[in-house]
């Protein structure tokens, strides 16, 4: 089993719709990370959290340490949204990024 | 500022040839990594170094070499290239090892 889930693997949605993309984790960790790796393979880093709640723009992050959980949400998405949305963790034993497979986000007109 | 560099874009190579890819990096960061992204995995660590002067091995150190030139220089070298090194190859950095990482646009690399 791999250290860090995400769901789904592929996610098609219309324009304007909201999205949600899970990541669930199996160890201790000091933060979580979710990254956007564009069409043509640049990776940018989009939040790092540690607790609670951040947001930036449309993006909105959660996670839930006792249940080992985060959540991206997307509102309103748009195409330019169209993407591999990636969860990576920091477990507290170390600082090494573990990394999920990412989800692949389509956004139709 | 360029953030993080990687030349080439792309390369071709036959089994056992060498190369080394370059990484650079103008945001004055300390932490600098290498890492490769293949289908149906998550990026995987090679290696990385904490500062400048020092390297260490991440997940999958075998088949490659790195030097950490100065601090802006990150370089990634395969003595003898195998068809599973087929990969696309990412640098990135960070301010320290527990901050946000900026990714370079990556090395697509075939070995033939």
């Amino acid at each position: 089993k791999n250290e860090v889930e995400q769901s789904p693997q592929n996610l098609t949605a219309q324009e304007g719709e909201f999205i949600t993309i899970n990541c669930s984790y199996s160890v201790g960790i000091s933060a979580l990370h979710w990254l956007q790796q564009h069409p043509g393979g640049g990776i940018v880093s989009l939040f790092m959290l540690s607790s609670g709640k951040k947001k930036h723009g449309r993006l909105i992050a959660t996670i839930n340490i006792q249940e080992k959980h985060s959540s991206l949400h997307i509102t309103a998405s748009h195409p330019r949204d169209s993407a591999v949305y990636i969860c990576a963790v920091r477990e507290t034993s170390g600082s090494r990024l573990t990394f999920g497979e990412g989800t692949q986000l389509t956004v139709n007109p | 500022n360029a953030g993080v560099t990687q030349t080439p874009k792309f390369q071709v190579l036959k089994t056992g040839q060498s190369m080394t890819l370059q990484c650079a990096q103008d945001m004055n960061h300390n932490s600098m990594y290498w890492y490769r992204q293949d289908p149906g995995m998550g990026l995987r660590l090679i290696y990385y170094s904490a500062s400048e002067g020092t390297t260490d091995k991440g997940e999958v150190p075998n088949g490659y070499n790195v030097s950490r030139l100065n601090k802006r220089e990150f370089s990634l070298r395969l003595e003898s290239a195998a068809p599973s090194q087929t990969s696309v190859y990412f640098c990135a950095s960070s301010e320290a090892r527990v901050r946000e990482q900026f990714f370079g646009p990556g090395t697509r690399l075939t070995v033939l």
